[in-house]
């Protein structure tokens, strides 16, 4: 099973503030990698898919990167409706693997 | 518009069964393979189940496999999900998602707003 560790568990920034989140696989996933938002009480939502492409109706302030093991999601200027979990997930190998999820908080 | 709607969640004892239900429409439904994804109280993400477009192809985690079973109706734009032996640890949000057209085993491109299964006595 391919594992994916999301880094930090918790982020706290200031509106108009660079978020970054790193999501790391135990191996190559190649570009099969997605990032999801989930804010309080709501279903989760795709942001990017296949490692930078933007999700249909996704604000340009949201971009991913990354390939292999090491990929990134960035928040150009964070915006308060941004507070969120953010996951990462793997479609490479069967099981498709979530990470364990990045809060991010406005302070 | 995409629409997922789940149903069918509820609260059953340990060792019951429950099916939940999803109920699709705004696209074409048999050109898409779906999941199911869950998410327990305050927990993260878990992948649950896929089944192809024809039903030709299904994958279970294997926390559920041999207990739950997916399944769809093309000709009723629905989902299912049949989950028996429940326990403890199948407590969750339970939300249908679709596959990008062309993702294969993904990504989730739309979800559901999720069904609550509570396994307690």
């Amino acid at each position: 099973e391919i594992v994916l560790t999301q880094s930090p568990a918790t982020l706290s920034l200031s509106p108009g503030e660079r978020a970054t989140l790193s999501c790391r696989a135990s191996q190559s996933v190649g570009s099969h990698l997605a990032w999801y938002q989930q804010r309080p009480g709501q279903a989760p939502r795709l942001l990017i898919y296949d490692a930078s492409n933007r999700a249909t109706g996704i604000p340009a302030r949201f971009s991913g990167s990354g390939s292999g093991t090491d990929f990134s999601l960035t928040i150009s200027s964070l915006e308060p409706e941004d507070i969120a979990v953010y996951y990462c997930q793997q479609r490479t190998d069967w099981p498709v693997t979530f990470g364990q999820g990045t809060r991010l908080e406005i302070k | 518009e995409v629409h997922l709607v789940e149903s069918g969640g509820g609260l059953v004892k340990p060792g019951g069964s429950l099916r939940l239900s999803c109920a699709a429409s705004g696209f074409i439904f048999n050109g898409y393979n779906m999941n199911w994804v869950r998410q327990a109280p305050g927990k993260g993400l878990e992948w649950v189940a896929h089944i192809s477009g024809s039903s030709a192809t299904t994958h279970y985690a294997e926390s559920v496999k041999g207990r739950f079973i997916i399944s769809r109706d093309n000709g009723k734009n629905s989902l299912f999900l049949q989950m028996n032996s429940l326990s403890d640890g199948d407590t969750a949000i339970y939300y249908c998602a679709r596959v990008r057209a062309d993702g294969g085993r993904g990504p989730l491109d739309y979800w559901g707003q999720g069904a609550l299964v509570t396994v307690s006595s």
